[in-house]
């Protein structure tokens, strides 16, 4: 069932500006993913954060993750016209075996140049 | 790294009609890969896990007999949509781990687009 929500939902910024999108999810988990897709295609993994981590980077990428408030965040610095695509938070259920992923609703990103 | 393709990229046809979607691990074996359906503009719902050499694990609402789900070796599971209608038209996603176990990301393919007229 979906768990994830995400705000905001749409985000229009100008290129080289900073964007963040939230997640919150509910259950525990074993980690939290950050994915992109651009319109009519599939998802691209961006950054694994597990459970145990409080924060991660990757190029102009940051993640964080608070397991208390079950919340994570996604902020991309320096924001570029390519980096117009949705994004999605998913998470990987703690339960045990090979679980699908449970997706946040999405944030659709809108870089201005 | 690990790629996932995913055959065909779209598909339009009939009512009635079955539909068959490949999806693929190119450069891994993947003992386990999962099936999810998209609405237009909405999130990713989980349909299913394929699992190979043993029957798939469907998520609570959907129906197993509409969606037909063969995972006949390592790299291939196939998902067919029997006797199609238009409620079924929708974008529909695999994905694969290149190692089945905890915290390793996902290698999604490009998705199929089904249209039911």
């Amino acid at each position: 069932s979906q768990q994830g929500e995400e705000d905001p939902q749409a985000l229009s910024i100008q290129e080289g500006e900073n964007a963040t999108m939230n997640c919150s999810y509910k259950t525990s988990i074993n980690n939290l993913q950050w994915y992109r897709q651009n319109s009519g295609r599939g998802l691209v993994h961006l950054i694994l954060i597990r459970s145990n981590e409080r924060e991660k980077h990757s190029g102009r990428l940051r993640v964080t993750l608070d397991t208390s408030k079950k919340s994570s965040s996604l902020l991309i610095t320096a924001s570029r016209a390519a980096d117009t695509a949705s994004y999605f938070c998913a998470t990987e259920y703690s339960g045990g075996g090979a679980d699908g992923l449970t997706f946040g609703k999405g944030t659709h990103l809108i870089i201005q140049p | 790294g690990a790629v996932v393709s995913q055959h065909p990229s779209r598909v339009i046809c009939k009512s009635g009609t079955s539909v068959k979607i490949e999806c693929r691990s190119l450069d891994f074996q993947a003992t386990t890969m999962f099936w999810y359906r998209q609405f237009p503009k909405q999130s990713l719902m989980l349909m299913a896990t394929s699992n190979e050499g043993s029957k798939a694990t469907y998520e609570q609402g959907v129906e197993k007999d509409k969606f037909l789900i063969n995972h006949a070796s390592l790299t291939l599971s196939t998902l067919t949509v029997t006797s199609a209608h238009p409620e079924d038209s929708s974008f529909y996603i695999c994905s694969a781990r290149a190692e089945n176990r905890e915290n390793q990301p996902q290698h999604f393919g490009d998705g199929t687009r089904l249209s039911i007229l």
